[in-house]
């Protein structure tokens, strides 16, 4: 079985300071993590995503997440936080299927909120 | 290349009535999902087509149903609505070639109130 625990509801920072959201997961077997992003009223982003490449994974707008098997962690960062980053962030495991391009299905965190101060 | 479509945007509905949402995947995608988000449960997965059979379900009850047909355009149908139904209701699709990497676009979602 699969889980993904979002360990902050709400992240508040400054504009211009460093964003960690972090992320634990449980996975029986070889996981594919994500990060999604949703602005209000829309649809969600795909900001990045480990497949066992990389341990450290480079997103789009500046995020990147680092895998950690050891901590089974999947924490998002971004060096300097923008105005536009406010949104709601979601941490995201899947088994990883190789049958019939079958995409399985999603396991969602509950969501981090992060606000943004000017 | 265009993106994931959802029609309607928005929609109001009474108890017990039945509603039909639809999406259509990014051309060539042949994979569908679809998830129920609301602010008490959060984000969770429905079920998923691949080539107009039901590949995956969730913990939903019967009342949820969906279909996909041969373009690929999917339709998610609940019957006998309930308040409790009210959520955004979000479609994704993947290329078959995304094997393990399982990567979904996701469209705007359909914004379901149940009155």
């Amino acid at each position: 079985a699969q889980s993904v625990t979002q360990l902050d509801s709400h992240v508040s920072v400054s504009e211009g300071t460093p964003v960690l959201l972090r992320c634990n997961y449980s996975s029986s077997y070889s996981p594919s993590l994500f990060w999604y992003v949703q602005h209000p009223n829309k649809g969600l982003q795909l900001l990045l995503k480990y497949t066992s490449a990389a341990t450290l994974v480079k997103g789009i707008n500046g995020f990147e997440a680092e895998f950690k098997k050891s901590e089974t962690s999947f924490h998002l960062t971004k060096p300097s936080a923008h105005m536009s980053d406010a949104a709601e962030y979601f941490c995201v495991v899947t088994r990883a299927m190789n049958y019939g391009g079958s995409q399985g299905n999603l396991i969602f965190g509950k969501g981090t909120k992060l606000s943004v101060k000017p | 290349k265009a993106g994931v479509t959802q029609t309607p945007r928005y929609l109001i509905k009474t108890r017990g009535q039945q509603v039909t949402l639809s999406c259509s995947p990014i051309s060539g995608h042949r994979s569908v999902s679809w998830y129920q988000q609301t602010p008490g449960q959060g984000l969770q997965f429905l079920f998923e087509y691949f080539s107009e059979t039901q590949r995956n379900k969730g913990n939903f009850p019967g009342r949820f149903s969906g279909r996909q047909f041969s373009n690929s355009r999917s339709e998610m149908n609940v019957s006998t609505l309930e308040l409790g139904d009210s959520a955004l209701y979000l479609c994704a699709s993947s290329s078959p070639a995304s094997g393990r990497d399982n990567e979904q676009f996701f469209g705007p979602g359909t914004r379901l109130t149940v009155l």
